[in-house]
C-alpha cells in the first residue's frame, strides 16, 4: 500500500479564499483523523471519522472549517473563508482501529494564507 | 482530559552515543497506549515505538527502547548508538484503550546528532 496520501503538499492562498485539502487513507483502515500542527499549539486533533462517520469534531476551530468523508477512500478538509491564522501543516492519518491502535500519517499539507 | 508533557524542547547527542528523551503524562485511566513518533525534516510522522500500559515489560525496537514507569506516569525514550538519521523532532503521544481513539501529543523534543 502507498500509505496515506495527501494533496496538495503545499498550498499558498490569499485571505478570504476557499481552501480544500484532500486525503486518501490506507485501504481497509476504518479510522481517519485530521490534525493541525503549528509552532504555537503543536499537534491538535481537528476531527476524526469512523467508517466515514464523524465521531469527534470538537477540535474544529470554528464554522469556517468543515470536513467530509464521502466514502472509505477519500476525505476533505475545507476552510472557507481562509485567514492568515489558519497557516499551518495539516496532517491526515488513518488506522485500523481496535485492537490495532497504530496511526499512520500522510506527509501533510503546508498551508500558507497571505 | 489527558495531557502529555515533554520538558526538553531540544536535546543533542554525539553520534554513536546514547540519549534519553523524557515524557510524562497525566491520566485517570488504567489502560492506555503510549507512543513515540519521529518527525524528520521530510515532515512525515513515523511511529518509532509503542507501549501498552497493561504490559510491565518495556518495549524495544532495535536501537530504540522505552522506560515505562506507570506509577510515576513517565515514558522516556532511549536511543542507543545514535545515528545521523535519528535527527528529528520526537513526539510522545497518549491514546485511550477504550472509547476515544484520538492521539494526544506532547510538544516535542528536537534531537540534534553531532557528528
Amino acid at each position: 500500500d502507498a500509505g496515506v496520501i495527501q494533496s496538495p503538499r503545499h498550498e499558498v492562498t490569499e485571505m478570504g479564499q476557499e481552501v480544500t485539502l484532500r486525503c486518501k487513507p490506507i485501504s481497509g483502515h476504518d479510522y481517519l483523523f485530521w490534525y493541525r500542527q503549528t509552532m504555537m499549539r503543536g499537534l491538535e486533533l481537528l476531527i476524526y471519522f469512523n467508517n466515514n462517520v464523524p465521531i469527534d469534531d470538537s477540535g474544529m476551530p470554528e464554522d469556517r472549517f468543515s470536513a467530509k468523508m464521502p466514502n472509505a477512500s477519500f476525505s476533505t478538509l475545507k476552510i472557507q473563508p481562509s485567514e492568515p491564522r489558519d497557516s499551518a501543516v495539516y496532517f491526515c492519518a488513518s488506522s485500523l482501529g481496535p485492537p490495532d491502535e497504530k496511526l499512520f500519517f500522510g506527509s501533510g499539507t503546508q498551508l500558507s494564507v497571505l | 482530559a489527558q495531557t502529555v508533557t515533554q520538558s526538553q524542547p531540544e536535546m543533542s547527542v554525539q553520534e554513536a552515543e546514547t540519549v534519553t528523551l523524557s515524557c510524562t503524562y497525566d491520566t485517570s485511566e488504567s489502560d492506555y497506549y503510549l507512543f513515540w513518533y519521529k518527525q524528520p525534516p521530510s515532515r512525515q510522522m513515523i511511529l518509532v515505538i509503542r507501549q501498552e500500559a497493561y504490559k510491565q515489560q518495556n518495549a524495544t525496537e532495535n536501537r530504540f527502547s522505552v522506560n515505562f514507569q506507570k506509577a510515576a506516569k513517565s515514558f522516556s525514550l532511549k536511543i542507543s548508538d545514535s545515528q545521523l538519521g535519528d535527527a528529528a523532532m520526537y513526539f510522545c503521544a497518549y491514546r485511550s484503550y477504550f472509547g476515544n481513539e484520538k492521539l494526544t501529543f506532547g510538544t516535542g523534543t528536537r534531537l540534534t546528532i553531532i557528528p
